[in-house]
């Protein structure tokens, strides 16, 4: 069964750093997701992604963040500068985009700490 | 404003017996819902949907849900729990329409006891 899977598993950077996130999307998907969950609390949108360009974000979905589909498979995040409140589990998501009807199919996510 | 609400957020139910993990939104439009649930250090894996039709939805590893429009509710259900239905689960809905986000509430604790 197609996937969505997501590297690394767990990244840890000093504050400041920059840090990218990869996801590869289910093949034939045309929006992409990527949300992020602080541990222990509820799952919080932060960009949709359709026709290579940003269709939705979230107030979390600041300047230090962007999000680029590099070639016909990756989907990245980039957080330019990372602070201490960035750590969390980031997971990355897609959906067929056939109507809004869709359920998204998520990746396993990305554990980021930032000390 | 759109919403959805959890307002457990733990539920203990002994294995054998039946579970509901209950949940309530608040949209403008036609309320698309889903159940996802999360293993301990996993994704969320999509449970079912509610889009239209039949207010009782089933699903993946026997779960259904329950659409109530009076009650705005889509309460999560199964007959009989498992040790291994042990998770997090979120309820979602599509935040307005058109819109191609989901929006998902804080989640419910399930802890199935043996």
């Amino acid at each position: 069964e197609p996937e969505v899977t997501q590297t690394p598993s767990h990244q840890v950077t000093q504050m400041g750093q920059e840090v990218i996130l990869r996801c590869v999307p289910i093949s034939n998907h045309l929006y992409f997701y990527w949300y992020r969950q602080i541990l222990g609390q509820k799952v919080e949108f932060l960009v949709s992604f359709y026709n290579n360009e940003i269709s939705e974000k979230s107030e979390i979905f600041d300047d230090q963040f962007s999000v680029e589909r590099p070639d016909g498979s990756n989907f990245t995040l980039k957080i330019r500068s990372t602070k201490l409140e960035d750590s969390a589990m980031y997971f990355c998501a897609s959906r067929t985009g056939f109507g809004d009807t869709g359920e998204l199919f998520f990746g396993e996510g990305s554990r980021l700490t930032v000390l | 404003a759109q919403s959805v609400a959890q307002p457990e957020d733990q539920v203990n139910v002994a294995e054998g017996n039946p579970l509901t993990v209950k949940c309530t939104y608040s949209v403008s439009g036609n309320p698309y819902l889903f159940w996802y649930v999360q293993y301990p250090n996993r994704g969320l894996q999509f449970l079912l949907k509610y889009i239209t039709g039949d207010n009782l939805v089933k699903g993946s590893y026997g779960f259904e849900a329950e659409f109530n429009k009076s009650q705005t509710s889509f309460h999560l259900k199964k007959p009989s729990a498992l040790v291994s239905d042990s998770a997090l689960y979120f309820c979602a809905v599509r935040d307005r329409p058109g819109a191609n986000n989901l929006f998902f509430g804080t989640g419910t604790r399930l802890t199935v006891i043996p």
